[in-house]
């Protein structure tokens, strides 16, 4: 296993609604990014947060948005639900050093949303 | 058109055949290459990285061709618990982000 954990593992929300998703890096990583996976697709960049700032993001709307704590574990929330926001939400950690991102991703098993 | 393609399969093979994934991907600052490994209903996983002179681990082999912006991964005796979607990843100059395929799925049968 990775040591990434994400919780919970799956929610039904009905659209309008807020969620949050909670993730616990793998010891010793110090940057956390978010994706969403759509069914049959590929995983969707959504933000990367290192140092608890955010520090790069994809193509999401505003009402997707993050932390990162002191401990390196993370939050995404999601405000204002849409009936396309259902998909898996996955959760990476890596190491970053100040040659950048070496592109190993550990990956939690993932939140599965339903929105209704 | 997205910036890297597969073929989404699925390919259906015996055990012990030889199987080959190709990828595309558009942009031309990709700097870095990898295949990731989903199997079903969970997390991906890295399969091994991609370089310029080509590379193996054990039954599988990847090869990069970057005039052409192509990348393979080709798998030798098939087994059973190779089944399971392969994702083609770039990781471009400058970005935080991988960029993920949409996955070829392999199902290897008895």
């Amino acid at each position: 296993e990775t040591g990434v954990t994400q919780s919970p593992t799956h929610l039904i929300k009905t659209r309008g609604q807020q969620v949050t998703l909670r993730c616990s890096s793998q010891s010793g990583h110090n940057t956390v990014s978010w994706y969403q996976q759509a069914l049959g697709q590929g995983p969707q960049f959504i933000f990367q947060y290192y140092r608890e700032e955010e520090n790069g993001r994809g193509n999401f709307p505003p009402r997707f948005s993050g932390l990162q704590f002191p401990n390196y574990s993370s939050e995404l929330n999601v405000n204002a639900l849409e009936l396309d926001d259902s998909a898996l939400y996955l959760c990476a950690s890596s190491l970053v050093r100040q040659g950048g991102n070496t592109g190993e991703l550990f990956f939690g098993e993932g939140s599965r949303l339903t929105v209704l | 058109r997205k910036e890297v393609e597969q073929d989404p399969g699925p390919f259906n093979v015996p055990e012990g055949a030889t199987v080959a994934f190709n990828c595309t991907y558009s942009n031309s600052a990709s700097q870095s290459f990898f295949w990731y490994r989903q199997d079903c209903r969970k997390e991906p996983k890295l399969l091994m990285s991609v370089y310029s002179s080509g590379n193996e681990d054990g039954r599988f082999t990847a090869q990069l061709n970057r005039a052409s912006q192509y990348i393979s991964l080709l798998i030798r005796d098939s087994k059973l618990s190779d089944s399971a979607t392969y994702l083609c990843v770039v990781m471009v100059t400058g970005r935080r982000a991988l960029t993920f395929g949409s996955g070829t799925r392999l199902q290897v049968q008895p």
